[in-house]
């Protein structure tokens, strides 16, 4: 079985430009969750959607947005990027928790994003 | 929201001796708590976890404890060896909530 697919793999942008991130889950899987990794950071969470609707939200300025589809398949996007904004982004895929035992997050490789 | 604190955020032991970490969280309704290993330039996978009604779980020379009445849960790796080197990150989740991580641990294990 397919794992989470992240792409593209690498991304270079300028200060301002905006960028978009795409996630695959796991076939079966219809939960998203992003996340920013950052040296020293850790996982910061971004936001975490299900059923194509945003349930929960981190502590992120409103330049990052995230969107889900109905195949599960997920979006997040960076507007008026910052240096700040490099990072790792990695997303991850789990079956719902609210009708399953089994709440393993599964991580994609990541995209990892420089602002220059 | 969650809060987890994770402790050490380095921790190097020889080789063969155990390591110890430990994380806090905030939540009384988190009811689940995995163990991520995050090898360098790999992405995070899920060594261990462990559910509110269990208090300790072991997988070989990996165990994870849990005091839920104390909110901490903690994970121990005996008989270290120079694979275990990476980031550790401890997480909790509740039903109502998304997963909170740990802010890691890079373990060293020297040969």
């Amino acid at each position: 079985k397919a794992g989470v697919t992240q792409t593209p793999r690498y991304l270079i942008k300028t200060r301002g430009q905006q960028v978009t991130l795409s996630c695959s889950p796991i076939s079966g899987h219809r939960s998203v969750s992003w996340y920013q990794q950052t040296p020293g950071q850790g996982l910061q969470f971004l936001f975490e959607y299900f059923s194509e609707t945003q349930r929960n939200k981190g502590n992120f300025p409103g330049r990052f947005s995230g969107r889900q589809f109905s195949n599960s398949r997920s979006e997040m996007n960076v507007s008026t990027l910052e240096l700040g904004d490099s990072a790792l982004y990695l997303c991850a895929s789990s079956l719902w928790r609210e009708t399953n035992m089994n709440t393993e997050a599964f991580f994609g490789q990541g995209t990892r994003l420089t602002v220059v | 929201g969650e809060n987890v604190e994770q402790h050490p955020s380095t921790l190097s032991v020889q080789e063969g001796d155990s390591a110890v970490i430990k994380c806090t969280y905030s939540d009384s309704a988190s009811n689940y708590f995995p163990w991520y290993k995050q090898e360098l330039g790999k992405r995070p996978q899920l060594i261990i976890d462990i559910r509110s009604n269990v208090g300790e779980k072991k997988d070989q020379r990996i165990a994870v404890t849990l005091n839920k009445t104390a909110k901490h849960f903690s994970l121990h790796i005996t008989e270290t060896q120079p694979e275990d080197s990476a980031v550790y990150f401890c997480a909790a989740r509740s039903f109502n909530n998304d997963m909170r991580f740990g802010a890691g641990t890079r373990l060293t294990v020297k040969p």
